[in-house]
């Protein structure tokens, strides 16, 4: 059964501060996303990741950036918060590859309060 | 970039009752097309899948078309329950990433 956890359920940060997000797999997958999710937007990518230490822009990667120092590791970083990115913020994962490869699996979301 | 529109934004039938969400895509490149359901305040998760190489698929009440020259898919439901009560996404995959549609809320009443 995959895992995909995320540190924080919520979080309330003040404008201009350093917010890390951080979201661990357990199946070994190679592909990992962090997307965000706004009422009437869907689900917009931010970033994502093939491997170790690789990132990739995805649709909105503007005031985030990422890490993956380790495979079951994916970490989203805003630099400084502002309010335009308070959302729930939803990591992903996949095995990669093609067929059952593709599925992504869901992390359970931050919702993020930026006052 | 892949561009997914899903209609309608928002759907209400009585239980029993049938359900089509539709989605349509840009990119005729793109193979792989999901759906997934997110029920409140829980994750998506996958209900069904498509590739361009097939029309149709079915899983017990659910089945999803896909029209390749029209670029558009469909998600049906049959025999609507109220625990079918979620958001739904649709989602296309062309060369690397998905994209998403904005879902539809599904609201299925007793």
């Amino acid at each position: 059964d995959v895992k995909v956890t995320q540190s924080s359920r919520y979080l309330v940060k003040r404008t201009g501060e350093k917010v890390f997000l951080e979201c661990v797999q357990d199946m070994d997958h190679e592909n990992m996303f962090w997307y965000r999710q706004d009422p009437g937007l869907g689900l917009r990518l931010i970033y994502f990741s093939y491997d170790v230490k690789m990132k990739e822009k995805g649709d909105i990667p503007e005031g985030y950036s990422v890490s993956r120092e380790k495979k079951e590791r994916f970490s989203l970083i805003l630099e400084s918060a502002s309010t335009n990115q308070t959302s729930m913020y939803l990591c992903a994962s996949s095995l990669g590859g093609q067929g059952l490869g593709e599925t992504q699996y869901f992390g359970p979301g931050t919702r993020l309060l930026v006052l | 970039g892949e561009n997914v529109e899903q209609h309608p934004s928002t759907l209400s039938v009585q239980e029993g009752d049938s359900a089509v969400i539709k989605c349509t895509y840009s990119d005729s490149a793109s193979n792989y097309f999901p759906w997934y359901k997110q029920e409140l305040g829980k994750r998506p998760q996958l209900i069904i899948d498509i590739r361009s190489n097939v029309g149709e698929k079915k899983d017990q009440r659910i089945a999803v078309t896909l029209n390749k020259t029209a670029k558009h898919f469909s998600l049906h439901i049959t025999e609507t329950q109220p625990e079918d009560s979620a958001v739904y996404f649709c989602a296309a995959k062309g060369y690397s990433t998905l994209t998403f549609g904005k879902g539809t809320m599904l609201l299925v009443s007793p």
